[in-house]
């Protein structure tokens, strides 16, 4: 059973809009979430987090929000350049002191200039 | 000078034969991952090291072992390769600490094909 989902496997937006990217998760005991970037032919990167007791943490173009009751998060990059085109793995770990990490399926994000 | 590396980057081999995939880190990071990428399943769990005297099971490590030779070395075998474990297998780090998950670098991966 899949405890993290991205349900779009793909997402396209033009240069200078807001690009949101969702995730849902099933698990309540996740208390952080994470969401890591990953460009062709490279490992993924770390982009932004949360912890499941704030509701939005923001970093620079980069934005979290997390609704907890619906079990709900998404990425917010406002504004979308080129250079974020690239696959979006949200992530999250369970409460525990582990530091596993169940990552989702990955949404592509094409930014068109 | 990449912090994690793997080798090989790419590699074709047939069924049966014994696979080595071999990390390295100069991050100094404690904890150690392997991860394989499949298309369409996102990122999964196979071995993880949080020292050297420390291995643990991740979601899929049938068919894998691995071996912790030093802080900076963490290797995956595949003692006899099968088709369905072509994919792109990534190593990645992190170091000690409470609160927040410390971030995991990943290496560049490596592609394995099994014939």
């Amino acid at each position: 059973d899949q405890q993290v989902k991205q349900n779009s496997p793909s997402l396209s937006v033009q240069e200078g809009r807001i690009s949101i990217l969702n995730c849902d998760y099933t698990n309540s005991m996740f208390d952080y979430f994470l969401w890591y970037k990953k460009y062709p032919a490279e490992g993924p990167t770390f982009l932004i987090s949360i912890s499941s007791i704030k509701d939005k943490n923001e970093d620079g173009r980069f934005t979290v929000f997390l609704n907890k009751s619906a079990k709900h998060l998404s990425l917010h990059i406002v504004p979308s350049q080129p250079g974020d085109s690239a696959v979006y793995f949200c992530a999250a770990r369970s409460s525990g002191g582990s530091e596993k990490l169940v990552f989702g399926k990955g949404t592509k994000l094409t930014v068109n200039p | 000078d990449a912090d994690v590396t793997q080798t090989p980057r790419n590699r074709i081999t047939k069924t049966g034969k014994r696979i080595m995939l071999e990390c390295s880190q100069t991050k100094g990071h404690d904890r150690m991952y392997w991860y394989r990428q499949d298309p369409g399943l996102g990122l999964r769990l196979i071995y993880y090291s949080f020292d050297v005297k420390d291995i643990n099971k991740g979601e899929i490590s049938d068919g894998y072992s691995v071996s912790r030779q030093a802080q900076a070395k963490f290797s995956l075998s595949l003692e006899s390769a099968i088709p369905n474990q072509t994919a792109l297998y990534f190593c990645a780090t992190s170091d000690l600490g409470q609160g927040a998950p410390r971030e995991q670098f990943f290496g560049p991966g490596t592609r394995l094909t099994v014939l």
